[in-house]
Order: structure tokens, then C-alpha cells, then sequence
């Protein structure tokens, strides 16, 4: 079975540039995730999705932050203007559960690593 | 989000077992215990989860106490490949979301 498909792996970019990163879910996973990894810390959510639609997205900044999954399949997490702060390891990851089931195991990608100079 | 408590750092040798602790005495009676690993420059990889009994699964094996503010990851015979970040996570059973602290990082030496 593939696995969770992330894009690209590495970015480096100036700060004010904007930058998009791209995620594949495993196939016919309905939960996407976004979290942002610092260097040192735990992975922290920035965005879940159910299908196509968002299902908490209070810990995105969301003026410079932004993300989409339309057909509920891909999604894309863009970042315009990117600040220093910003640099981190972007980590998608996907589900099969939906809300009341146990499971809950979340499969993780690999990452796209940001660095904003 | 129901907090947990780790040690920042854990060393073991290897082919021997490992015992990681977590501390979360805040959990609600709906709350799973889940752990998830990450090796170096990978995401995090599922573990093992519970609720109230004891679980065991090809990777490890997780203990958890009789009034589950406290439970215990055990890593029969660590090798080399176990070497990663051990995150102790509580997860209520009407939501996915996942709110990671900073983990173990449990060092194997040969």
C-alpha cells in the first residue's frame, strides 16, 4: 500500500516569498492533517480536514497560512508572505477514521522541510 | 487538550528492555493512550494504543495504571532501529486531531 506522498521535500525560500506544499493521502483516507514540526519540538496541528471539508483549524495563522483539499482527495498548504520563523519540517498525515471510531491511527508522511531565509 | 508528561531524554542498551514512561492525570474516561515514534527525519510512526487494559502488538507493549493517570511503553529488546522521539499522546474518542508534546528521546547504545 502506498504511503502518504508528500511534495517537495526540500524549500528554501526568502523571507516574504510565498511557497506551496503538496500532499497526497493514503487512497480512501478521509482525515487529512496538516502539523508544523520546529526543530527540537513535537509536531504541532495546523489543520484538519474531513473529506473536503475543515474540521479545525484553529492553530493557523491565517494571514499568511492557508490550505485546501477541493475534492477531498490532495491538499495544498501555501504560505504567503513566509516569515523566519516559519522554517520547519510542514508533515502531512491521513486517517481512515471518522468522528466516534476508535482507530484513529494517523499515517505520516515524510515532510517537506522549509527553511526561510 | 488533556496534557502529558515525559522525560526529556531516556538512554538504554541494546537487547535489553525498555520501560518509557508517561504521566497524563488530567485523562477523562473517553480518552485513548496512544504512542507514536519518530525515527530521525521521518513523521511519526504509530505505536501502540488503549484505553484501559493492558495491549500488546508486534512492536511493543503498553501498560497502563489501574487509575490511568499514568501509563508505561515497553520495548521488549531494543535494537539500534529503536533509537527515536516517544510521543505519549491522549486522544478523546469523538475527534482525530492528535496534540503532540515533546516526547522521550530514547538513545540505544550497543
Amino acid at each position: 500500500e502506498a504511503g502518504v506522498a508528500q511534495s517537495p521535500r526540500y524549500k528554501i525560500i526568502e523571507k516574504r516569498q510565498s511557497v506551496a506544499f503538496w500532499c497526497n493521502p493514503i487512497s480512501g483516507h478521509a482525515t487529512l492533517y496538516w502539523y508544523q514540526q520546529i526543530l527540537g519540538q513535537g509536531p504541532k496541528l495546523l489543520i484538519q480536514f474531513q473529506n473536503n471539508g475543515v474540521v479545525d483549524d484553529s492553530q493557523l495563522p491565517k494571514d499568511r497560512f492557508s490550505a485546501e483539499r477541493l475534492k477531498g482527495v490532495d491538499s495544498t498548504l501555501k504560505i504567503q508572505p513566509a516569515k523566519l520563523e516559519d522554517s520547519a519540517v510542514y508533515l502531512c498525515a491521513s486517517s481512515l477514521a471518522n468522528r466516534g471510531l476508535d482507530t484513529g491511527e494517523l499515517f505520516f508522511g515524510e515532510g517537506s522541510r522549509l527553511t526561510v531565509l | 487538550d488533556a496534557k502529558t508528561t515525559q522525560p526529556n531524554s531516556m538512554e538504554s542498551n541494546e537487547e535489553e528492555p525498555v520501560h518509557l514512561p508517561c504521566n497524563h492525570s488530567t485523562i477523562s474516561g473517553t480518552d485513548y493512550i496512544h504512542w507514536y515514534r519518530q525515527l530521525p527525519s521521518q513523521g511519526p510512526e504509530y505505536v501502540i494504543h488503549g484505553l484501559t487494559s493492558n495491549v500488546n502488538n508486534r512492536m511493543a507493549s503498553l501498560a497502563i495504571a489501574e487509575d490511568r493517570k499514568s501509563s508505561t511503553l515497553i520495548l521488549h529488546r531494543a535494537t539500534l532501529r529503536d533509537a527515536a522521539v516517544y510521543y505519549c499522546i491522549l486522544r478523546d474518542y469523538t475527534g482525530n486531531m492528535l496534540t503532540f508534546g515533546g516526547g522521550t528521546r530514547l538513545m540505544v547504545k550497543p
